[in-house]
């Protein structure tokens, strides 16, 4: 079975913090994403990696960006924390190509 | 902008009996089309993936193309409660490993 991991379930920060969102994935896929959830929204893409050190803007990638330094780790962050970014934050991975993507569990995150 | 339109809903259907849930998408071009299942607090699951025209079943659940009409349906027959959960339909652009466009969900409810 494929496996995302991500490194929190819920996570509360402050305002202007830095903020590291990690996911892991452990079938060697190429393909990794982030997206963020919010009611009345749905799912909205930020950022997308198709190779190692390789990323791609998303739908809405203001305010985040990655950083894929090996094959199974894909890491979000927030540089300055803000309160529009409470949301919940789902990684998925895939193999190569327009195929399934895999979700992690997820991580809730509030900015207070 | 890539668009993908869900019913909203809830939609409401008594045990036993046929679920239809329906989706239309923007963009022409795209290739390859998803509907996923999530429960209220977790991560999306596949459910089916469809690549061509026609009618693709797996279990209780049909999946059902048309690109001329840029129309995706999911079927689920026998629906028990445990079917109750928000559906979304996401859609591929195809080629490399652009992130899903999503819709924002149905909301399934299944009568006991």
């Amino acid at each position: 079975d494929v496996k995302v991991t991500q490194s929190s379930r819920y996570l509360v920060k402050r305002t202007g913090e830095k903020v590291f969102l990690e996911c892991v994935q452990d079938m060697d896929h190429e393909n990794m994403f982030w997206y963020r959830q919010d009611p009345g929204l749905g799912l909205r893409l930020i950022y997308f990696s198709y190779d190692v050190k390789m990323k791609e803007k998303g739908d809405i990638p203001e305010g985040y960006s990655v950083s894929r330094e090996k094959k199974e780790r894909f890491s979000l962050i927030l540089e300055s924390a803000s309160t529009n970014q409470t949301s919940m934050y789902l990684c998925a991975s895939s193999p190569p190509g327009p195929d399934t993507q895999y979700f992690g569990p997820g991580t809730r995150l509030t900015v207070l | 902008q890539k668009e993908v339109e869900q019913n909203s809903g809830p939609l409401s259907v008594p045990e036993g009996a046929i679920a239809s849930l329906n989706c239309t998408y923007s963009d022409r071009g795209s290739q390859s089309f998803f509907w996923y299942r999530q429960y209220s607090g977790k991560s999306p699951e596949l459910i089916m993936s469809i690549y061509s025209n026609g009618d693709k079943e797996d279990g209780r659940f049909t999946a059902q193309l048309n690109k001329a009409s840029q129309y995706v349906s999911l079927l689920i027959r026998d629906s028990q409660p445990s079917d109750s959960a928000t559906y979304l339909c996401a859609v591929n652009g195809g080629g490399g490993a652009d992130g899903l466009t999503f819709g924002k969900g149905t909301h399934l409810i299944i009568q006991p």
